[in-house]
């Protein structure tokens, strides 16, 4: 069946890093991608999206890499900020499908 | 601001009980979205809709229901047939339901007394 997941549930960084948050996903028929960053007690918030017939695309120090041979998404937060602390999030979907599918998400931890 | 409003920002249950959750969205989108969010874990869409007056059943829609008589207002009832309510409730909307980026609302925790 179609699945998304994450490959890291915690992922621990220090102020001023690089940080890279993985995501797999299962369904060969996804086209459609994105990623959210949730903090406590609030709801996502969009980060960026990317589409299959790209395999990346750059935001405000962030940046979303594709690959489609593995299957494979990744989320890189430049000069990662203690503000970046939070639970992110990857999502898919496919033409058909009329919604998102969501992982489990990944806890990113920024030390002063 | 336009953005989407979820009230209130904690509920509570009885047993026997149905509850509604309030969703507003002031975007202009067409289509709405609810999820439900368990501790530790990702969204699961309970109900969405592509247009007023139409929705469709997500992955867990059981004891659940739903309206769309307006374009900017999608409640969601939590019926008693919903056996495990307690969770986190996120409302979402988007232009239109494919390929979009879906904007929430900062959610409504249910709880059981």
């Amino acid at each position: 069946g179609e699945s998304v997941g994450l490959h890291l549930p915690t992922l621990s960084v220090q102020e001023g890093d690089n940080s890279i948050i993985n995501c797999a996903y299962s369904n060969s028929a996804s086209d459609y991608f994105i990623w959210y960053k949730q903090e406590s007690g609030k709801g996502p918030q969009f980060i960026i999206d990317i589409r299959s017939n790209m395999d990346k695309r750059q935001g405000q120090r962030v940046t979303v890499l594709l690959n489609k041979t593995v299957k494979h998404l990744s989320l890189q937060i430049a000069a990662t900020q203690p503000g970046d602390s939070a639970v992110y999030f990857c999502a898919e979907s496919y033409t058909g499908r009329r919604a998102l599918t969501f992982g489990s998400g990944t806890r990113l931890q920024v030390q002063p | 601001d336009g953005g989407i409003t979820q009230s209130p920002k904690y509920l509570f249950r009885k047993e026997g009980q149905n509850v509604t959750l309030s969703c507003e969205q002031n975007l202009n989108h067409d289509a709405m979205y609810w999820y439900r969010q368990d501790p530790g874990q990702g969204l699961r869409l309970i109900y969405y809709s592509q247009i007023v007056n139409d929705f469709q059943k997500g992955d867990i829609a059981e004891g659940y229901s739903v309206s769309r008589e307006k374009k900017e207002s999608f409640p969601l009832t939590v019926t008693s047939a919903q056996k495990n309510p307690t969770a986190f409730y996120l409302c979402a909307s988007s232009r239109t339901v494919i390929n979009q980026p879906q904007h929430f609302g900062d959610g409504t925790r249910l709880s059981i007394l």
